[in-house]
């Protein structure tokens, strides 16, 4: 089962910053949360991830709250391309340990 | 570099029947996970090989099975279809290596229909 809490639906303007919640407040000191999305009939793709520091990269912030119980996904400057649906993961050790992907957030970019 | 590939990308087949899905994973990648995504299920994990060996199994009935070969294709079979069998079946692969890397890429799936 996802270990995770997610809106099942959010709104964002374009060029606005699109910032998706989630909620994992049962998560374990070794566990690190994944971002993916999956656009529409494509297969989910990697944004980021992160363990307890806040990352960031070409495609996304992540900001992990000190506690670790929550996260948020920032995607600074949302474009129409941007809809699709947002998952948030959380998995032990990844080299060992498969995706277990909840219903996501489906995020709607508005022109 | 070449991305995830999956064959056929469509497939219509009869209930009873069995099917074979293939998927080419990124060159040098070693770990090949398969995925069955539906409307009600949402996407759910079917099982992962990592060197010919599968590692981790989902909830799957044994109708399901898979393999990979030494070039790290892999393929999975599903016998006797059901209806509700039908689905987009993905194949993600990695490097499967600690740290960075770790993250999975995803091809775009087959797009299996029993009638």
């Amino acid at each position: 089962d996802a270990k995770t809490t997610q809106p099942p639906s959010m709104d964002c303007a374009e060029g606005r910053a699109a910032n998706l919640p989630c909620n994992h407040s049962t998560i374990s000191g070794n566990e690190y949360v994944y971002w993916y999305r999956q656009i529409h009939s494509q297969g989910p793709q990697y944004i980021i991830h992160g363990l307890k520091n806040n990352e960031t990269n070409e495609m996304a912030s992540l900001i992990i709250t000190e506690d670790r119980k929550s996260s948020t996904l920032i995607l600074p400057h949302a474009t129409l391309r941007d809809t699709a649906v947002y998952y948030c993961i959380v998995r032990v050790d990844p080299r060992n340990t498969p995706l277990v992907f909840g219903k996501g957030t489906r995020l709607s970019v508005i022109a | 570099k070449a991305g995830v590939t999956q064959t056929p990308r469509y497939l219509i087949k009869t209930r009873g029947q069995q099917v074979t899905l293939s998927c080419s994973p990124i060159s040098g990648h070693r770990s090949v996970s398969w995925y069955q995504q539906t409307p009600g299920q949402g996407l759910q994990f079917l099982f992962e090989y990592f060197s010919e060996t599968q590692r981790n199994k989902g909830n799957f009935p044994g109708r399901f099975s898979g393999r990979q070969f030494s070039n790290s294709r892999s393929e999975m079979n599903v016998s006797t279809l059901e209806l509700g069998d039908s689905a987009l079946y993905l194949c993600a692969s990695s490097l499967a290596a600690g740290g960075m890397g770790t993250e999975a890429f995803f091809g775009q799936g087959t797009r299996l229909t029993v009638v």
